[in-house]
């Protein structure tokens, strides 16, 4: 079974400056897909940024981008110029692609706090 | 365009009750997946519909069980509820049931407390 695993229940990051955040994952599979949510206090999961397996560009989305390493199964999220909105749990998630199913395994989450 | 729709937001019942949740989707998606996030945890995946019929399941046994109308629309419902389902229940929709759909846009979650 696939696992996802964030090691750092929580990180604090000034405003204006960088923050990564870590996220591992366990699989026997070659093709699959990876995503970093965000959620809020509202609880609405919002979606980061995502990155096929095949692609081994890196994802990039305005401030927000990845660090994508096949074959050490790791995949971090860089924010940069951290904003005060960018504050709140962030999930990192794993999907391998099916006919019929797309399930997303998620790890347990990371707490960013933003201090201005 | 409305996004994924949940109702209700919060809901209080007892041991040992019954509870249906609901589930709208973004307009032109035609797939439903449900989740239960326990505070301070992850999202676990309880199962997918998609043509209305149960596509996908994960690790939960029979008391949660669901249904997808010809509209899209889907329900989950709980039986013989425990303390441990209280948690916040999340409807996700996406346009389509696999493959190389990625894209899945979430609902704000149903609050649930069993007490």
């Amino acid at each position: 079974a696939q696992t996802v695993t964030q090691s750092q229940p929580e990180m604090s990051v000034q405003e204006a400056e960088t923050v990564t955040l870590s996220c591992t994952y366990d699989t026997s599979e070659s093709d699959y897909y990876l995503f970093w949510y965000k959620q809020p206090p509202s609880r609405q999961m919002i979606l980061v940024i995502r990155q096929e397996a095949y692609k081994q560009q890196n994802a990039t989305e305005n401030r927000f981008s990845v660090n994508f390493q096949k074959a050490a199964k790791s995949f971090s999220l860089k924010i940069s110029d951290s904003q005060l909105g960018d504050a709140a749990m962030y999930f990192c998630a794993y999907r391998k692609p099916m006919e019929y199913g797309n399930k997303l395994v998620f790890g347990a989450g990371t707490i960013l706090r933003v201090k201005s | 365009d409305a996004g994924v729709t949940q109702s209700p937001t919060h809901l209080i019942k007892t041991r040992g009750q019954q509870v249906t949740l609901r589930c709208s989707p973004k307009s032109g998606h035609d797939t439903v997946s449900w989740y239960q996030q326990a505070l301070g945890q992850g999202p676990q995946f309880i199962f997918q519909y998609y043509e209305e019929e149960e596509r996908q399941r994960g690790n939960f046994p029979d008391r949660f069980s669901g249904h997808q109308f010809p509209n899209y629309s889907s329900e989950l419902n709980v039986n013989a509820l425990l303390l441990g389902d209280s948690a916040l229940y999340l409807c996700a929709s996406s346009p389509g049931p696999g493959g190389l759909v990625t894209e899945a846009f979430f609902g704000q979650g149903t609050r649930l407390t069993v007490v």
